[in-house]
């Protein structure tokens, strides 16, 4: 059965502490993994589409990368306006979301 | 690019009512449109795969006859909340895919309260 598993649920970083966050996924043919910012009474907000293991992008304070069983999200000095839930889905014949990461940066 | 939108943003209805959420692309023709619902603090859950032209497919446990989907263009899907209760007071969200990529991009949701 394809799953996707999002950790931690919560995460409070400090304005500039940099961190992960962990997609771990199982899927028969993956044809992409995505990552979303959410943020509240919002609809997401698309990041990257990832397609094969060892393959990274970027944008702005984020870096997302692939393996075979699990994405990143990195963020490199982050600020408030970070805050977000950030959604991890995979692509295999549907489409399967992770329950995100509440992430809130503290000024 | 790739902008998708909803209207209403919000709506409040009386129970027994029916409601209709507009989800439209407006920058770009979608074949393939979707409707989710999300509770709080959880995941996305995709109610329907709505195809230009043809009839919706729906995911197991999903009333198609409840969730009217109607995609009449390539750019317009509509979802109707037929008979509300107040179990489907929700956050509904679109989306939709550009051209043969799988990404998807969303709409801001439309938050519904059934009364």
């Amino acid at each position: 059965e394809d799953q996707v598993t999002q950790s931690p649920e919560a995460l409070r970083l400090q304005e500039g502490e940099s961190s992960s966050l962990n997609c771990s996924y199982t899927v028969s043919g993956l044809r992409g993994l995505f990552w979303y910012r959410q943020d509240p009474g919002k609809g997401p907000e698309f990041l990257f589409t990832l397609y094969s293991a060892g393959e990274e992008k970027e944008k702005e304070r984020l870096k997302a990368t692939l393996t075979k069983k699990e994405s990143f999200l990195h963020i490199t000095a982050p600020k408030p306006e970070d805050s977000a839930t950030y959604l991890c889905a995979v692509q295999g014949d549907k489409i399967i979301f992770g329950k995100g990461t509440r992430l809130h940066i503290l000024p | 690019g790739a902008v998708v939108s909803q209207h209403p943003s919000r709506v409040i209805c009386k129970s027994g009512t029916s409601v209709k959420i507009e989800c439209r692309s407006l920058d770009f023709q979608a074949t393939t449109m979707f409707w989710y619902r999300q509770f709080p603090k959880k995941s996305l859950m995709l109610m329907a795969t709505s195809n230009e032209g043809s009839k919706a497919t729906y995911e197991q446990g999903v009333e198609k006859d409840k969730f009217l989907i109607n995609h009449a263009s390539l750019t317009l899907s509509t979802l109707t909340v037929t008979s509300a209760h107040p179990e489907d007071s929700s956050f509904y969200i679109c989306s939709a895919r550009v051209g043969q990529a799988y990404e998807q991009y969303f709409g801001p949701g439309t938050r519904l309260t059934v009364t």
